[in-house]
């Protein structure tokens, strides 16, 4: 069964400090992964998408890296601000049926003052 | 057309009631995608369209549910006599067909089964 397992479930850091959230996932095949991030009460937000052949992509102050041998991701978020207070949610694609989204449940980021 | 419209916002009923909500997609998107999230968890897929065509559907999706986009450019999804464990937020996301899958989301229309 393909899965999305994300680590840690939530995490709370000070304004201005990194942290890096965790995706590792079983989806095969693989076609593409994506980093959501998800505002209270709004729908996700595409932040960045990586394919099998790419290792590292950054968007601002957000860095996604994948390793496509060991199934996993992260996403590195560089000096945090109170408006990166969210769920992210990593999407694994596998090519096929428009169901073949397999969505993990989230790190719940806190960022406070 | 800024983005994906999803109405109401927020819809609270009893249970046994009906209950119907609206997604309006980016325009020039032609698949159309429902999905329903509980908090702490990530969308569980629904139902799927391309065009005005269903082209897929969930086990999740029980016989009280229905969805239809009958001009292939908004779509509608009824739940039928209301559980308390319908409650959850109802996400809507459109995309291009050769777009890698990126989707856009509306802000989901919040349910409230009581």
């Amino acid at each position: 069964k393909n899965q999305v397992e994300q680590s840690p479930q939530s995490l709370i850091i000070l304004e201005g400090k990194n942290c890096t959230l965790q995706c590792n996932y079983t989806v095969s095949p693989f076609s593409n992964l994506r980093w959501y991030k998800q505002d209270t009460g709004r729908g996700p937000v595409s932040l960045t998408i990586m394919t099998f052949s790419e290792n590292t992509k950054s968007n601002g102050r957000y860095t996604a890296t994948l390793d496509a041998d060991t199934k996993q991701s992260s996403l590195h978020i560089t000096a945090s601000q109170l408006s990166d207070s969210a769920s992210y949610i990593c999407v694994v694609s596998a090519p096929g049926s428009a169901r073949q989204l397999t969505f993990g449940s989230g790190t719940q980021l806190t960022v406070l003052p | 057309d800024t983005g994906v419209s999803q109405n109401p916002r927020h819809k609270i009923t009893k249970r046994g009631q009906n209950v119907t909500f609206r997604c309006d997609p980016i325009s020039e998107h032609n698949r159309l995608y429902w999905y329903r999230q509980t908090l702490g968890q990530g969308p569980e897929f629904l139902t799927y369209f391309q065009n005005e065509a269903q082209l897929e559907k969930s086990r999740l999706l029980s016989d009280r549910f229905s969805a239809e986009r009958p001009k292939g450019s908004f779509s509608t999804l009824e739940i039928q006599r209301t559980e308390q464990g319908d409650s959850a937020m109802y996400l809507c996301a459109s995309s291009l067909e050769d777009r890698g899958g990126k989707l856009f989301f509306g802000s989901g229309t919040q349910l409230s089964v009581l």
